[in-house]
């Protein structure tokens, strides 16, 4: 059964400090890795990753991905209040198949 | 562009009834979807269709039913409601299935008492 697995459930941190969000995947052809964001209506999309090794930046939130182990970090520098929100991870396989979604990763940071 | 709207955003039913949530894509998408958001458990695919007239199941397909009579429209009915689909309801559309990015709509809040 194809899954993705997010770690940790939630994490509370301090302005300024940095976090790394780890997502790990076991699915059948594999094509793609997704990162969004969800405050607190919808998602809003961060980062597709396709390729091994190729950071993707967008100013303080990064992400890369390693293929050969089966998983993406998404890393945010310099923690602000507006951070906090839950971060999902998804993957995208091949062929007319839906995303496979993680549990996502609750993150509050507070002043 | 509206992007992908759904209504209504908050609705409450009672054990038994029926309903159906509304979502539309002006974006010409041919992939739609709906997920259900449970605190703990992430988003969970109910139905997804990948153009007009096509539809498939799921992880959680048992007590919806969808049909996609054109690109725009993909409703969501509900058949006889339970408190097992309290829930938040979030369509979201593609280009393409899967591996691009997916637009996601503001969501329907749903209680069932």
């Amino acid at each position: 059964e194809d899954k993705v697995v997010q770690s940790p459930l939630s994490l509370v941190v301090h302005e300024g400090d940095t976090v790394t969000l780890n997502c790990s995947y076991e699915v059948t052809n594999f094509r793609s890795l997704l990162w969004y964001k969800q405050e607190k209506k919808a998602p809003t999309f961060l980062f597709m990753l396709t390729s091994s090794g190729i950071e993707k930046k967008s100013g303080r939130l990064s992400s890369i991905l390693d293929k050969k182990e089966l998983f993406s970090i998404l890393n945010i520098t310099a923690t602000q209040t507006g951070d906090s929100a839950v971060y999902l991870c998804a993957v995208g396989r091949s062929g007319n198949t839906p995303l496979v979604f993680g549990k996502g990763t609750r993150l509050s940071v507070i002043a | 562009n509206a992007g992908v709207t759904q209504t209504p955003k908050f609705q409450v039913l009672k054990t038994g009834q029926s309903m159906t949530l509304q979502c539309a894509q002006d974006m010409n998408h041919e992939y739609m979807s709906w997920y259900r958001q449970d605190p703990g458990m992430g988003l969970r695919l109910i139905h997804y269709s990948v153009g007009a007239g096509i539809t498939d199941q799921g992880e959680v397909p048992n007590g919806y039913n969808v049909s996609r009579s054109t690109t725009e429209d993909f409703p969501l009915r509900l058949l006889s409601a339970a408190p097992s689909q309290t829930s938040v309801y979030f369509c979201a559309s593609s280009l393409v299935l899967g591996s691009v990015t997916q637009y996601f709509g503001p969501g329907t809040r749903l209680l069932v008492l």
